[in-house]
């Protein structure tokens, strides 16, 4: 099956830098890679995803790039601010009949220092 | 995007009980998911709630310690049997945020199980 692998687990920044979360995967067969943001007590939200005919994606502050080649995909944040303070969570899944079947990363706690 | 109503938000149960977890999406939705979430980690994919059929479970878990109903494409419930401390977690279901796979997943608010 599909194995997530996600670093840093802790990330901590100053307010207004750029934070990196790195993640990769072992099956070919992913194409659907999300990223959510957990805030603490709260459930996971969609922030950001990428599908394998893209290389990269932008929204606003928020960028993620995919490498196909080797398997992996990053978050960027950019302009960080303290509400950015969250456990990120990536994911793989494979679109389609069961693309909702997504494997997770073990998370990333970014903590934005203001 | 859907909406789902998720219920009960948390509940202090005793060992060896059940309890069933609800979810309620505002349109039908073909695909739903059950997640369990245990305290500080990441989420894992107990299993696919099928309509008119059967759930999908994934490896680890088990249709009688965690059966799942679909009656309709609009509801779905997950009972955690014969509960033990180590199912204290938090259990989330999962659609398709536009009814379709084309456009990420919604998740609910969550269930917070503590079994003592």
């Amino acid at each position: 099956g599909e194995n997530v692998e996600q670093h840093p687990s802790t990330l901590s920044v100053q307010e207004g830098d750029s934070a990196v979360i790195k993640c990769t995967y072992s099956d070919s067969a992913s194409n659907y890679f999300p990223w959510y943001k957990q805030e603490l007590g709260k459930r996971p939200q969609l922030i950001i995803d990428i599908r394998s005919n893209v290389g990269e994606k932008k929204d606003q502050r928020i960028a993620v790039t995919l490498n196909k080649t080797a398997k992996h995909f990053s978050l960027h944040i950019t302009e960080t601010q303290p509400e950015d303070s969250a456990v990120y969570f990536c994911a793989a899944s494979r679109r389609g009949t069961n693309a909702g079947k997504s494997t997770f990363g073990d998370g990333t706690t970014l903590t934005v220092k203001p | 995007s859907a909406v789902i109503s998720q219920k009960p938000s948390r509940d202090i149960c005793q060992r060896g009980t059940s309890l069933t977890i609800q979810c309620q999406v505002d349109s039908q939705v073909t695909m739903m998911f059950w997640y369990r979430q245990q305290p500080g980690q990441s989420l894992t994919l107990i299993a696919t709630a099928n309509q008119g059929s059967e759930a999908t479970y994934e490896s680890g878990f088990v249709i009688d310690k965690f059966p799942i109903s679909r009656p309709n494409l609009t509801f779905s419930t997950l009972t955690v049997s014969n509960m033990s401390p180590e199912d204290s977690s938090i259990y989330l279901c999962s659609v398709p945020t536009s009814g379709t796979s084309n456009y990420g997943y919604t998740f609910g608010s969550g269930t917070r199980l503590t079994v003592v």
